[in-house]
């Protein structure tokens, strides 16, 4: 069983059609949770970190969010450049080595 | 400018033989990292290096080596033992892995094609 799961796969909004994104984690003792942008061929670039519920990151027209299961990236009034995969990883207390586990990604398309 | 850098950006290898993967960083990162990329799957995690002269295996270990010989640098190699070796490379750097904050970040990549 994942211990990061991201949903939904593929994602295709309108320019300016808000929506969100999921990250639900499993992992016992939460030490922080990152999200990534992923543009095609190319490493991902850091977006947010989050450590506790409640917590809330904003960057232009991004805003991660965080509870205990799951954390959501939300897109408000997205454009075609939002377009991108973008990854959750999570990175639990227990074992020591604090190594994240990083989800399948949400491919987001938007249509101009 | 601060960063990673990966050569080559595309790799292509006969069956049989090692390549080797470099990974640079200038950010004074201690820990060091090699992902594998497939298409639909997450990140995998090949192996990682908290410190010069140390390195420990990641989940997918098998048929890869590394070297820790500089603090800037962790080169991997992909033998002939790896029998699906075909995907995408990224190296990322961070910050002591016990630290509060140290996201990870990461190279642009290297796409190794088996020929």
């Amino acid at each position: 069983e994942d211990q990061v799961t991201q949903s939904p796969e593929a994602l295709r909004l309108q320019e300016g059609e808000s929506s969100s994104l999921n990250c639900s984690y499993t992992v016992s003792g939460l030490r922080g949770l990152f999200w990534y942008r992923q543009d095609p061929g190319k490493g991902p670039e850091f977006l947010f970190t989050l450590y506790s519920a409640g917590e809330e990151k904003e960057k232009e027209r991004l805003k991660a969010t965080l509870t205990k299961k799951e954390s959501f990236l939300h897109i408000t009034a997205p454009k075609p450049e939002d377009s991108a995969t973008y990854l959750c990883a999570v990175r639990e207390s227990a074992g020591g080595s604090y190594i994240p586990t990083f989800g399948r990604g949400t491919s987001l398309i938007v249509h101009p | 400018d601060g960063g990673i850098t990966q050569s080559p950006k595309y790799l292509f290898r006969k069956e049989g033989q090692n390549v080797t993967l470099s990974c640079e960083q200038n950010l004074n990162h201690d820990a060091m990292y090699w992902y594998r990329q497939d298409p639909g799957q997450g990140l995998r995690l090949i192996y990682y290096s908290q410190i010069v002269n140390d390195f420990q295996k990641g989940d997918i270990a098998e048929g890869y080596s590394v070297s820790r010989e500089k603090k800037e640098s962790f080169p991997l190699t992909v033998t002939s033992a790896q029998k699906n070796p075909t995907a995408f490379y990224l190296c990322a750097s961070s910050t002591h892995t016990g630290d509060v904050n140290n996201e990870q970040f990461f190279g642009p990549g290297t796409r190794l094609t088996v020929l």
